[in-house]
């Protein structure tokens, strides 16, 4: 199947500073892609839709100024989580569909100190 | 919008036993429906999925049953091994694979050797 890949797979960061997630498609291309939150041991819940060159689409109750997405190519997208907080620490992944199905990337996790 | 209520929660098997899983939608527009396996700490990985003209897909050990009447489908996994261990999520979208994903809430399974 296809490969999605996130980096970074992991980071910590201090209350207050921002945070970029890189999503990147490595054998094909997507004009749309998907960015996701998970808190532990829950389901993924839907954070906005990335569509390659205008603006994504949040869902409610996801502040756009703080997740900031950026669509740059048919193989890149970046969620910055700015200003971020302890509450904000959870885990981040993208997917990307193609053809008929949806690829998941392996997720960041995000700890918020 | 559209909602998967999914169960059970937690599903314990014995080493080559069956496991049932079961998922439930809202939408009669859903026309998508994969199945994800997520272990610890990575993203979901899709195992198999099926579309709403369909009624059933095998692959192997794994297969999926859709009951388009009673929006109801389920995830087969026969003969299961310890390595099957794992978070299973199914979803469903309206329009393909191209679009948002909604998430049931998981069903932690444990195969027991």
């Amino acid at each position: 199947g296809a490969v999605v890949s996130q980096h970074p797979s992991r980071v910590i960061c201090k209350s207050g500073t921002s945070v970029k997630i890189e999503c990147r498609s490595l054998d094909f291309q997507a004009t749309t892609m998907f960015w996701y939150r998970q808190f532990p041991k829950k389901s993924l819940m839907l954070m906005a839709t990335s569509n390659e060159g205008s603006k994504a689409t949040y869902e409610q109750g996801v502040e756009k100024d703080k997740f900031l997405i950026n669509h740059a190519s048919l193989t890149l997208s970046t969620l910055t989580v700015t200003s971020a907080h302890p509450e904000d620490s959870s885990f981040y992944i993208c997917s990307m569909p193609d053809q008929e199905t949806q690829y998941f990337g392996p997720g960041t996790r995000l700890l918020v100190l | 919008g559209e909602n998967v209520e999914q169960h059970p929660s937690t599903l314990s098997v014995q080493e080559g036993d069956s496991a049932v899983i079961k998922c439930t939608y809202s939408d009669s527009a859903s026309n998508y429906f994969p199945w994800y396996k997520q272990e610890l700490g990575k993203g979901p990985q899709l195992i198999i999925d099926i579309r709403s003209n369909v009624g059933e897909k095998k692959d192997q050990r794994i297969a999926v049953t859709l009951n388009k009447t009673a929006k109801h489908f389920s995830l087969h996994i026969t003969e299961t091994q310890p390595e099957d261990s794992a978070v299973y999520f199914c979803a469903a979208s309206i329009n393909g694979a191209g679009t948002a994903l909604i998430f049931g809430k998981g069903t932690t399974l444990s195969v027991s050797s």
